[in-house]
């Protein structure tokens, strides 16, 4: 029930091309998906959020779409670049529960190439 | 504003020793969590306290494994005796109150090594 799978495991993308991440969850009490990225000897940064009351919320190059009949949400990146290569996390919470726990997806190594 | 702090970033100790790494949360976050990173593992939740109380420490892997928060500005981990196997990327986040007010904010974390 607290589970959140992701994939791909890793995705290679020519620059200028849209990298696309997908996430699934199964509890249907998670109110709250945020997506982390995060740069060799960094720790995760979150890159963009998402309530489930909206199916869609856009922040400069990055999308997340939400698809809350399918238990479904993923992160896509437009125009990606060189500089997007980073390892991406999906995560869900319950937003007034649970002192702010989060389950984090297992991630996904975006390498995009000039 | 400061960021959540960690330190040591690295530690390099032989099998058997004690370990501790600290945590400096963001100021007025009353959520602090620790993680272990691994490549075989990913990100792994160890335990998580709320308001300077431990709420759930069932991700923490063993009795070597320990963690305080004697106040809202300090954590620790400890890891004693430690092992090889113990060799990752610890990180530690806050995250703030009201709405349990996400996101979390990691710190850069602390690489540890056990040989």
């Amino acid at each position: 029930q607290q589970q959140v799978k992701q994939s791909p495991q890793s995705l290679i993308v020519q620059k200028g091309g849209i990298s696309i991440i997908n996430c699934a969850y199964e509890n249907t009490a998670f109110d709250y998906f945020p997506w982390y990225q995060q740069f060799p000897g960094k720790g995760p940064a979150l890159l963009i959020a998402i309530r489930p009351d909206v199916s869609e919320k856009k922040e400069g190059r990055f999308t997340i779409s939400f698809n809350k009949s399918a238990k479904q949400f993923s992160l896509h990146i437009m125009d990606s670049q060189p500089g997007d290569s980073a390892t991406y996390f999906c995560a869900a919470s319950m937003l007034n529960t649970n002192a702010g726990k989060s389950t984090f997806g297992d991630g996904t190594t975006l390498t995009v190439k000039p | 504003d400061a960021g959540v702090i960690q330190s040591p970033r690295h530690e390099v100790t032989e099998m058997g020793q004690e370990v501790t790494l600290r945590c400096k949360p963001i100021s007025g976050h009353n959520s602090l969590f620790w993680y272990r990173q691994t490549m075989m593992r990913g990100l792994e939740l160890l335990i998580y306290f709320n308001n300077n109380v431990p709420i759930d420490d069932s991700g923490m892997p063993e009795d070597r494994f320990s963690a305080k928060m004697p106040n809202a500005s300090f954590s620790t981990l400890k890891i004693q005796p430690s092992e090889p196997r113990d060799s990752a990327v610890y990180f530690c986040a806050s995250s703030g109150q009201g709405s349990y007010n996400q996101p979390q904010h990691f710190g850069d974390g602390t690489r540890l090594s056990i040989l």
